[in-house]
């Protein structure tokens, strides 16, 4: 199986700023099927990316997925309060289905 | 607009048999493909597997075993069965329509494993 890693664990930022998180798998994910989600505290994960860089229905155009291969990015332009929540990555190019480990994005 | 709620035990007993079922709204369950996902306490979220509108179904080799999921199309559910269950079950549960990618999820229910 596919095994993603993501980077960093956790990424302290100012509102404002620029974030760039990575997510890195053991093989290549063929026709880049790789998936970012967001979740808040207590809440279930939400849809962001589909693609590698596809935007799901309502996201901010302030989120950008990117890459192929085995490197995929997820920028984030300009943080706002409520972005420093736990992301995900997500493989479907190969069975089984599976996530990266979470980067968890907090308010410096 | 689709919503999804997951119900069931929140405590099954070592080796029984683990029974959740998510209801969907706004939504037939005879369209799409669903999902369960479950995460660990302190771990990564883990695919179970998917059911189509045409009852096709297709389980984590990890855990295909001992993993049932079926429709319900009279009540609108479907429902995940894990048998032979151990403490490495315990988990908050997800149900979410999607296959490959989820586009909307429920809100999860903790399913803990102890005697």
């Amino acid at each position: 199986e596919i095994v993603l890693t993501q980077s960093p664990g956790t990424l302290s930022l100012s509102p404002g700023e620029r974030a760039t998180l990575s997510c890195r798998a053991s093989q290549s994910v063929s026709s880049s099927y790789l998936t970012w989600y967001q979740q808040s505290p207590g809440q279930a994960p939400r849809l962001l990316i589909f693609g590698a860089s596809s935007r799901a229905t309502g996201i901010p155009d302030r989120f950008r997925g990117s890459g192929s291969g085995t490197d995929f990015t997820l920028t984030i332009s300009r943080l706002e309060p409520e972005d420093f929540v736990v992301y995900y990555c997500q493989q479907y190019g190969s069975s089984p289905i599976t996530f990266g480990q979470g980067t968890r994005l907090e308010i410096k | 607009q689709v919503q999804l709620q997951e119900s069931g035990p929140g405590l099954v007993r070592p080796s029984e048999t683990l029974s959740l079922t998510c209801t969907v709204s706004g939504a037939s369950i005879n369209t799409y493909y669903w999902s369960w996902i479950r995460q660990p306490p302190g771990m990564r979220l883990e695919w179970i597997g998917y059911i189509n509108y045409s009852g096709n179904t297709n389980y984590n080799p990890s855990l295909k075993s001992r993993v049932t999921i079926s429709l319900d199309t009279s009540k609108n559910q479907f429902s995940l069965n894990l048998s032979s269950v151990t403490a490495a079950d315990t988990a908050l549960y997800y149900c979410a329509r999607g296959s490959f990618y989820m586009l909307m999820w429920g809100p999860g229910t903790l399913v803990t494993v102890s005697s």
